[in-house]
């Protein structure tokens, strides 16, 4: 067990709606990555938070969002789902002394029908 | 563009023996290298990870060899088990690991008993 938690562990919604996963990293950790991992793209870096502040941005479509919280759980929001948004969302947090060590969440599974 | 190239996209190794997952990188830039080993069902895990100050880098049965000039670095289980039957990613970052994580395509394992 990593620490880090995600909710819900598995989703399933219709194209064009909108839905939110949760995330909240390890106690004490302040930075928060999301991850999206699909048969054929692998792992691909999302955004990243670092104490409420975004820190990073890498291959998320604007239809996605998120934002960090002030008691540093993170959310992400995805909206006018595709067929193509399904797939594993992944949530990492990297403690403060050890920023290169990112531990990574159970995930939440997401289909779109 | 892919920036970590990662082969073979599947292997198969029988109990005991040694299983040798490569990555190749294009970045110069890039200056942390970890693994991660995901089961079904669950996150990645880092499993080991090294700079490029060093050439080799051992954690029991794991070993990282590093090629700077050649910018590759490979993963080597040794003694390979059934339980080391798993997904393995490779991946790079900038700034000693303070960057986000670039990750290959990933290698699935199977040590067959």
């Amino acid at each position: 067990d990593s620490g880090v938690t995600q909710t819900p562990k598995h989703l399933i919604t219709a194209t064009g709606q909108r839905v939110t996963l949760r995330c909240s990293p390890r106690s004490g950790d302040l930075s928060v990555y999301w991850y999206q991992q699909s048969l054929d793209q692998g792992l691909q870096f999302l955004i990243q938070y670092y104490n409420g502040e975004e820190r990073a941005k890498g291959n998320i479509l604007e239809r996605f969002s998120a934002q960090q919280f002030p008691d540093l759980h993170s959310e992400l929001n995805l909206s006018s789902l595709e067929l193509g948004d399904s797939a594993l969302y992944f949530c990492a947090s990297s403690p403060r002394d050890r920023r290169e060590t990112q531990y990574f969440g159970p995930g939440t599974r997401l289909l779109v029908l | 563009q892919q920036q970590v190239k990662q082969s073979p996209q599947s292997l198969i190794v029988q109990k005991g023996g040694i299983s040798i997952i490569n990555c190749a990188y294009e970045n110069t830039a890039f200056d942390y290298f970890p693994w991660y080993q995901q089961f079904p069902g669950k996150g990645p895990a880092l499993l080991i990870a090294i700079r490029p100050d060093v050439s080799e880098k051992k954690e029991g049965r794991f070993t990282i060899s590093f090629n700077k000039s050649a910018k590759q670095f490979s993963l080597h289980i040794m003694d390979s088990q059934p339980g080391d039957s798993a997904t393995y990613f490779c991946a790079a970052s900038m700034n000693s690991g303070y960057s986000t994580l670039t990750f290959g395509k990933g290698t699935m394992l199977l040590v067959s008993p």
